[in-house]
């Protein structure tokens, strides 16, 4: 059963726009829910990752926003740059074990 | 953010043979590392979870006795594919939780080819 469910698959989007990406869970005992950034042939990197208390987690460019009663978070990349073009991973965890989602491939065309 | 890093970041290897991946915590220590094997184009799938001092525990559906973890102290832990074959070719990804906090930070990976 797959614990974190990631939408969409792909994504393609103007340089400038948003880019907006979903998870969602059902494990509510989840309490620390990563976003992670791959560019090929490299590790996943931590991008911003956020905590059940709060509903709202902003750094530069890049917010999440979790919605505890739907189970559901996501990823707002504003002012999609190129350079953002990547995989990206939605995760949660639990005490000590993490549940990634099925990546995200972005493509921001200049 | 923390630095993990993982040695070789690519080897190619006869069948048969064994090849040892090394993952470091250079700037924290993490009592806890996982290693993690990605298909191209798929997701991070766990494979084992190893523990300073005591043996890794392995996901289902991993050969224990083919892929060796080793996690001798705080800042180092490694993996052994053994009498590895072509199909152990893939990229293998380590990564590192900070102790006593939330966060889990990856090495480069580690690009096996087995021929």
């Amino acid at each position: 059963q797959q614990q974190v469910k990631q939408s969409p698959q792909s994504l393609i989007v103007q340089k400038g726009g948003i880019s907006i990406i979903n998870c969602a869970y059902e494990n509510t005992a989840f309490d620390y829910f990563p976003w992670y950034q791959q560019f090929p042939g490299k590790g996943p990197a931590l991008l911003i990752a956020i905590r059940p208390d709060v509903s709202e987690k902003k750094e530069g460019r890049f917010t999440i926003s979790f919605n505890k009663s739907a189970k559901q978070f996501s990823l707002h990349i504003m002012d999609s740059q190129p350079g953002d073009s990547a995989t990206y991973f939605c995760a949660a965890s639990n005490f000590n074990k993490f549940y990634f989602g099925s990546g995200t491939k972005l493509n921001v065309k200049p | 953010g923390a630095v993990v890093s993982q040695h070789p970041s690519w080897v190619i290897c006869k069948s048969g043979t064994s090849v040892k991946i090394e993952c470091r915590s250079l700037d924290f220590q993490a009592t806890t590392m996982f290693w993690y094997r990605q298909f191209p184009k798929q997701s991070l799938m766990l494979m084992a979870t190893s523990n300073e001092g005591s043996k890794a525990t392995y996901e289902q559906g991993v050969e224990k006795d083919k892929f060796l973890i080793n996690h001798a102290s705080l800042t180092l832990s490694t993996l052994t594919v053994t009498s590895a074959h072509p199909e152990d070719s893939s990229f293998y990804i380590c990564s590192a939780r900070v102790s006593g906090a939330g966060e889990l930070f990856f090495g480069e990976g580690s690009r096996l080819t087995v021929l």
